[in-house]
């Protein structure tokens, strides 16, 4: 069963923090995304990475960068966090011949003060 | 115009209702569509993908009409535990990204 996983489920920060949010999958799955989703909107991609080292910006990548220096790990992060990045954040992989089922991480509500 | 579009609901049916969603695209070019299903404060998961011919799950009924671009979700016999959100998929023309559409809510009463 495939299980992704992400490091907090509630996180709060201050306006200028930089803060790091970690995703983990353990299918060896090449694909992973980053989305945000907010009321109204929807889900959103910020970024996403098909290999080790690699990564392409989504929608709406200002603001935001990611590391992917295992293919198990992609990391979020967020230089100078804002309010208006007050959200929920949901990681999501995917095996690389498929771009159906993408199994998404439980989430973390970020709440920038 | 947004790429994908749904209606946002909420739907309250009454348990043992038939149940319709649909949902729009914009691009003619995609090639895949699938519907999630999201709980409340959960994360969303697969409910079916949406092939041309028309597929049945169970209850869950998903049908595609390129024509016109809408794909259709058809739940019967509906069950309190059908109650969640609906999210709309498609793939988008490039590399192995897909496009959410915000969602068709579902409430299921007794």
């Amino acid at each position: 069963d495939v299980k992704v996983t992400q490091s907090s489920r509630y996180l709060v920060k201050r306006t200028g923090e930089k803060v790091f949010l970690e995703c983990v999958q353990d299918m060896d799955h090449e694909n992973m995304f980053w989305y945000r989703q907010d009321p109204g909107l929807g889900l959103r991609l910020i970024y996403f990475s098909y290999d080790v080292k690699m990564k392409e910006k989504g929608d709406i990548p200002e603001g935001y960068s990611v590391s992917r220096e295992k293919k198990e790990r992609f990391s979020l992060i967020l230089e100078s966090a804002s309010t208006n990045q007050t959200s929920m954040y949901l990681c999501a992989s995917t095996i690389q011949e498929s771009t159906d089922t993408q199994y998404f991480g439980p989430g973390t509500r970020l709440t920038v003060l | 115009r947004k790429e994908v579009e749904q209606d946002p609901g909420p739907f309250n049916v009454p348990e043992g209702a038939t149940v319709a969603f649909n949902c729009t695209y914009s691009n003619s070019a995609s090639q895949s569509f699938f519907w999630y299903r999201q709980d409340c404060r959960k994360e969303p998961k697969l409910l079916m993908s949406v092939y041309s011919s028309g597929n049945e799950d169970g209850r869950f009924t998903a049908q595609l009409n390129r024509a016109s671009q809408y794909i259709s979700l058809l739940i019967r016999d509906s069950k309190l535990s059908d109650s969640a959100t609906y999210l709309c998929v498609v793939n988008a023309v490039g590399f192995q990204k897909l496009v959410f559409g915000t969602g068709t809510r579902l409430l299921v009463s007794p």
